[in-house]
């Protein structure tokens, strides 16, 4: 079956612009995940839902973050007046479970 | 913040050999999980461990969980050009339902 799909891939964007990424859950998982990797780095958490419910976003840096999941399925991940600082690969995950998360190809973000 | 260290953090070995690495985390777990991502590529899913359980296995890979010491190991057996790439270990840091991931082992397998 389909797994979790991410899009853009890639974006391009100059400072101080906002950017909108997205995320197809696994149909049926309940909960989706974001994360952000630095290059060599491991992922770090952002934010989850449990369906249309946002349960824990202690992992945005800032409120220029902000994700939301309105149906419980597709969600998207919003950062405001970009900065360079942000240029990182973000990932998301679903999972029908508590346990197994499956990734998704991320988002390669390049804010110049 | 993150959770977890791998040791080595890097590791090349030659094809066939088999290739260890470990990973130690700071809070009480649920469970443990080992993800690889090949370059330029997403987070696959290698396996999970239980806080419970000593040992997993699953195919080549055996992952062995020490709670007592707060640390894990992967062991990849015989290896392949095909395992060259970046593992990771994930932690649910006291039953949370986000993942804690720790830095990574660059694993080289040479021919």
């Amino acid at each position: 079956g389909a797994g979790v799909s991410q899009s853009p891939r890639y974006k391009v964007t100059k400072r101080g612009q906002d950017v909108a990424l997205r995320c197809d859950p696994i149909s049926g998982h309940v909960s989706l995940y974001w994360y952000r990797q630095a290059l060599g780095q491991g992922p770090e958490f952002l934010t989850y839902f449990n369906y249309e419910a946002q349960q824990d976003k202690s992992g945005l840096p800032n409120d220029r973050f902000s994700a939301e999941r309105p149906e419980g399925s597709i969600s998207t991940l919003t950062i405001q007046r970009t900065e360079q600082r942000d240029s990182a690969m973000y990932r998301c995950a679903s999972s029908p479970t508590r346990d197994t998360q499956y990734f998704g190809p991320g988002t390669r973000l390049t804010v110049l | 913040s993150q959770q977890g260290e791998e040791d080595p953090q890097a590791l090349s070995i030659q094809e066939g050999e088999n290739a260890t690495m470990n990973c130690s985390y700071k809070t009480s777990i649920n469970n443990l999980q080992w993800y690889r991502q090949n370059s330029g590529r997403g987070l696959v899913h290698l396996i999970l461990i239980r806080s419970n359980e000593r040992e997993k296995h699953s195919g080549r890979l055996r992952v062995t969980l020490d709670t007592s010491k707060k640390s894990s190991s992967l062991l990849i057996t015989a290896s392949r050009a095909a395992d060259t790439a970046s593992y990771f270990c994930a932690t649910d840091a006291g039953g949370a339902q986000k993942l804690v991931f720790g830095q990574g082992t660059r694993l080289t397998i040479n021919p």
